[in-house]
């Protein structure tokens, strides 16, 4: 069973300062997303990577797929109240059409 | 486009009586998904559909839970009896294939008593 793990569970931060959250798996993925979900809503796709060593940037977030594809990193810098909420990672498995979740990063941001 | 719309949005019911969760995909999307989402167990993976076929329906909880996709704009997941550990978020998502990334609904939320 192919399981995705992020760390940490809970960041509260205060507003300007960077924060970096994992997401590891033993398991090779074909592709891995990173997605933001708020209270009330239903997720939203911030990034796919796809090659190992992949680095994309979406404004001040900093996304980073391992070379092995078996790992990733989201980087925030100089963190806002609106980046505040839920950042879930998922794994695309190596047979192309099986998406895994992990249990998310709630981050809190205060002002 | 107005993204993946599910309904209803709320839905509180008594343990024993039928629970239906509608969807609206993206036109244009081939791939539709139905998720679950607890605190104790994130999201769950219940049924994946491509092209309107049931293509993995192995997160399908027990026989309970049932999924339909009659036409490409349309998907209902029903619960038949509902009990209370059904109670949680039930979102929708879909996607152009299965490989590119989810456009998730609103989700319903199910309160079971």
């Amino acid at each position: 069973t192919q399981l995705l793990e992020q760390s940490p569970q809970f960041l509260s931060i205060q507003e300007g300062e960077n924060l970096t959250v994992y997401c590891n798996s033993s398991s090779v993925f074909s592709s891995l997303q990173w997605y933001r979900q708020e209270p009330g809503e239903g997720p939203v796709l911030l990034v796919t990577v796809v090659t190992g060593g992949e680095v994309k940037k979406l404004k001040r977030l900093t996304f980073q797929f391992g070379d092995a594809r078996k790992d990733s990193s989201l980087h925030i810098t100089a963190a806002q109240t609106g980046d505040t909420g839920l950042y879930l990672c998922a794994g695309l498995n190596t047979g192309g059409f099986k998406t895994i979740f992990g249990a998310g990063t709630r981050l809190f941001v205060k002002a | 486009d107005a993204g993946v719309i599910q309904s209803p949005r709320h839905e509180v019911t008594e343990m024993g009586q039928e629970v239906t969760l509608r969807c609206k995909p993206i036109s244009g999307h081939n791939s539709l998904f139905w998720y679950r989402q607890t605190m104790m167990r994130g999201l769950e993976l219940l049924i994946y559909f491509n092209n309107n076929v049931p293509i993995d329906d192995s997160g399908m909880p027990e026989d309970r839970f049932s999924a339909k996709m009659p036409n490409a704009s349309f998907s209902t997941l029903k619960i038949q009896p509902s009990e209370p550990r059904d109670s949680a978020v039930y979102f929708c998502a879909s996607s152009l294939s299965a490989g590119d990334g989810y456009t998730f609904g609103s989700g319903t939320r199910l309160t079971v008593v």
